[in-house]
């Protein structure tokens, strides 16, 4: 059945290492967004994507890249120059043009960084 | 610059009443609200929405009010059941993107 991956559900590294975050969906969304949560907040925009090889950035991408070589899979990666990269991170997808409306999450990522 | 805000962070009710979550917005050009219900460690997962030419949309024992001149959304559960204990968060759409209050946590108490 359809829906969305992201694996794996904790995920643990040293400061200073770079980590990729893994986003796969099988509902044949063209849109793709990455979020971020932290305590007493609500999710923050990080990057998305409209469009196979296309990607822009949302309100927090400093310290963050992404790729998007597959409609499927939406990599995020968690660079050395992200101040406070502990967090929970979810992926999201949608229908193109849907935007906010048709939006459906995965079920995190916990990061921390030791 | 907090463009959605939910005020309380926490609210509590008696199982069988009804739960209100507020919900107020700074920003006139949004022009679709949602609701979203999370457990811990998952994703959110959609509940209701209302576009900014309605002023109530129901569903089921969920209803979502919207006072456009308070800049102003509430979500009305009723009657409240265990399973409705979760994280909510209200939420608003800018172009193709999703702007999220900070979330308020119910619980309900048998």
């Amino acid at each position: 059945d359809g829906g969305i991956t992201q694996s794996p559900k904790y995920l643990f590294r040293k400061e200073g290492q770079n980590v990729t975050l893994s986003c796969e969906q099988n509902l044949n969304h063209d849109a793709m967004y990455w979020y971020r949560q932290d305590p007493g907040q609500g999710l923050r925009l990080i990057y998305y994507s409209q469009i196979v090889n296309d990607f822009q950035k949302g309100d927090i991408a400093e310290g963050y890249s992404v790729s998007r070589e597959k409609k499927e899979s939406f990599p995020l990666t968690v660079t050395s120059a992200q101040k406070n990269p502990t967090a929970f991170y979810l992926c999201a997808s949608s229908i193109r043009g849907a935007g906010g409306i048709g939006q459906f999450f995965g079920p995190g990522t916990r990061l921390t960084v030791l | 610059d907090q463009q959605v805000k939910q005020n309380s962070p926490s609210l509590s009710v008696q199982e069988g009443r009804i739960s209100i979550l507020n919900c107020d917005y700074t920003n006139s050009m949004f022009d679709y609200f949602l609701w979203y219900k999370k457990y811990p460690a998952e994703g959110p997962t959609f509940l209701i929405s209302i576009s900014s030419i309605k002023d109530k949309n129901e569903d089921g024992r969920f209803t979502v009010f919207l006072n456009k001149s308070a800049k102003h959304l509430s979500l009305h559960i009723v009657p409240s059941q265990p399973g409705d204990s979760a994280v909510y968060f209200c939420a608003a759409i800018k172009g193709q993107k999703l702007v999220f209050g900070q979330g308020t946590r119910l619980t309900i108490n048998p």
